[in-house]
């Protein structure tokens, strides 16, 4: 049974270029919650959705970043014109859908480097 | 103030020894707390819930002070493979998401 699927793990953008996160949640999850660590900081809530909504994005920046969890196939977190302050690891949990904050289970994480 | 604070130590303990993590939160409608487990570069997991009982599991034991505002966990019989950073976590206002601390370091030596 796979875990949350994260990719790329890494990924090195220049400023001004655009990053896209991918997670698969489990299997039989329908719930997917992002969250982000800057570097020596606890990770903040941005986002969570449901398939093909958005459930409350109180928590992303109000420009250049867009969520979005289609029917089919992964989640996915879209930085626009990236900045060196975008550096920090993106984690994705996902949940079943009555499973809220005790079930959330995370994947490995991908790690953005702005240069 | 931080919705979760922890201090970020790190605590360096020999192998054997008893430490205990403390933790405040400042939402004091909170009502799911946890602790969870974040090795270097990797992804936090749940090591256990807190409830208002307190509860054990192994040489784990979580007690949570709501009148304090205060969760705390104790790690009995430190092994090395213990050594990581331990995140203190609440629900937020929304039911679904979490808060979480920065973190305690916790380096268990030989």
């Amino acid at each position: 049974n796979a875990g949350v699927m994260q990719n790329p793990r890494h990924l090195v953008r220049r400023r001004g270029q655009e990053a896209r996160l991918r997670c698969s949640p489990m299997k039989g999850h329908s719930h997917v919650y992002w969250y982000r660590q800057l570097p020596e900081e606890g990770l903040k809530f941005m986002v969570y959705l449901q398939k093909e909504n958005i459930i409350d994005e109180s928590g992303m920046p109000k420009e250049r970043f867009s969520a979005e969890f289609p029917k089919e196939g992964p989640s996915i977190l879209r930085i626009q014109q990236v900045v060196r302050g975008d550096s920090a690891a993106y984690f994705c949990a996902s949940s079943p859908p009555a499973g809220g904050v005790y079930e959330q289970y995370f994947g490995p994480g991908t790690r953005l480097t702005v240069t | 103030r931080k919705e979760v604070e922890q201090d970020p130590g790190p605590f360096n303990v020999p192998e054997g020894a008893t430490v205990a993590f403390n933790c405040t939160y400042s939402n004091s409608a909170s009502q799911s707390f946890f602790w969870y487990r974040q090795d270097c570069r990797k992804e936090p997991k749940l090591l256990m819930s807190v409830y208002s009982s307190g509860n054990e599991d192994g040489r784990f034991t979580a007690q949570l002070n709501r009148a304090s505002q205060y969760i705390s966990l104790l790690i009995r019989d430190s092994k090395l493979s213990d050594s990581a950073t331990y995140l203190c976590v609440v629900n937020s206002n929304s039911g679904y998401a979490l808060n979480f601390g920065k973190g305690t370091s916790l380096l268990v030596t030989p």
